[in-house]
């Protein structure tokens, strides 16, 4: 299986700034990904982490508004930008790890804009 | 493309009675399927997975889910519920040539009445 923790756990946040998220994994892995669980709703990916390269975003996303780091085959942040209320959610760090064929998924991060 | 759909936003046992959480799932390949739980404020926890092996798939906690493919549903059951298994389950599915990407149902939430 695959640790993952998140920083910070939650934070509140006034409308127009920027927060970054941070996601660790205790091994290597491959593919990491970022998921978005607005109130009260399911999740929804917002892109794929690629180690080296840019960021594979999902439709309606969009790399101006979420940009995301990749480093190294352990680390990946995700910065939510100029934020708006609407961007109020819990921020999901995922890791799939191919041996086990699942994604593993790390505590979340809550935001909350003012 | 693959999607989901849950058939109960809400279900409500009794604790000691059979808990059913029903899933249809549309994809183009053969799919790998998935039960997640959440409960309230905690992380994402994998129940179950299906992944082309065994149609009827035993999971943790006394959770078991059948596939099948003729009626496209990954049904999910358990025999006995307990009050702790009270939260939010999502059925998950991902197939296809971008096989590692996830999509979530809406959810199902789950109350257990004393």
């Amino acid at each position: 299986s695959a640790v993952i923790s998140q920083k910070p756990s939650r934070d509140i946040c006034q409308r127009g700034t920027s927060l970054t998220i941070q996601c660790q994994v205790d091994s290597q892995v491959t593919m990491m990904f970022w998921y978005r669980q607005q109130p009260g709703q399911s999740l929804t990916l917002i892109a794929t982490a690629n180690q080296g390269s840019e960021a594979t975003y999902e439709s309606g996303f969009v790399i101006d508004k979420f940009p995301i780091s990749r480093p190294n085959l352990t680390f990946s942040t995700l910065t939510v930008s100029n934020m708006s209320p609407e961007d109020s959610s819990i921020y999901l760090c995922s890791v799939r790890v191919r041996s086990y064929n699942e994604q593993f998924f790390g505590p979340g991060t809550r935001l909350t804009v003012l | 493309a693959q999607s989901v759909t849950q058939l109960d936003s809400h279900v409500s046992v009794s604790e000691g009675t059979p808990v059913l959480l029903r899933c249809n799932y549309s994809s183009s390949y053969s799919p790998s399927l998935f039960w997640y739980v959440q409960h309230p404020n905690k992380g994402l926890q994998l129940l179950l997975k299906y992944t082309s092996a065994a149609t009827l798939v035993k999971g943790i906690n006394g959770f078991e889910a059948e596939f099948k493919k003729s009626e496209t549903s990954f049904h999910l059951t358990k025999p006995s519920a307990h009050m702790s298994d009270a939260a939010e389950y999502f059925c998950v599915v991902s197939g296809g040539s971008n096989d590692y990407k996830l999509s979530f149902g809406a959810g199902t939430t789950v109350t257990v009445r004393a």
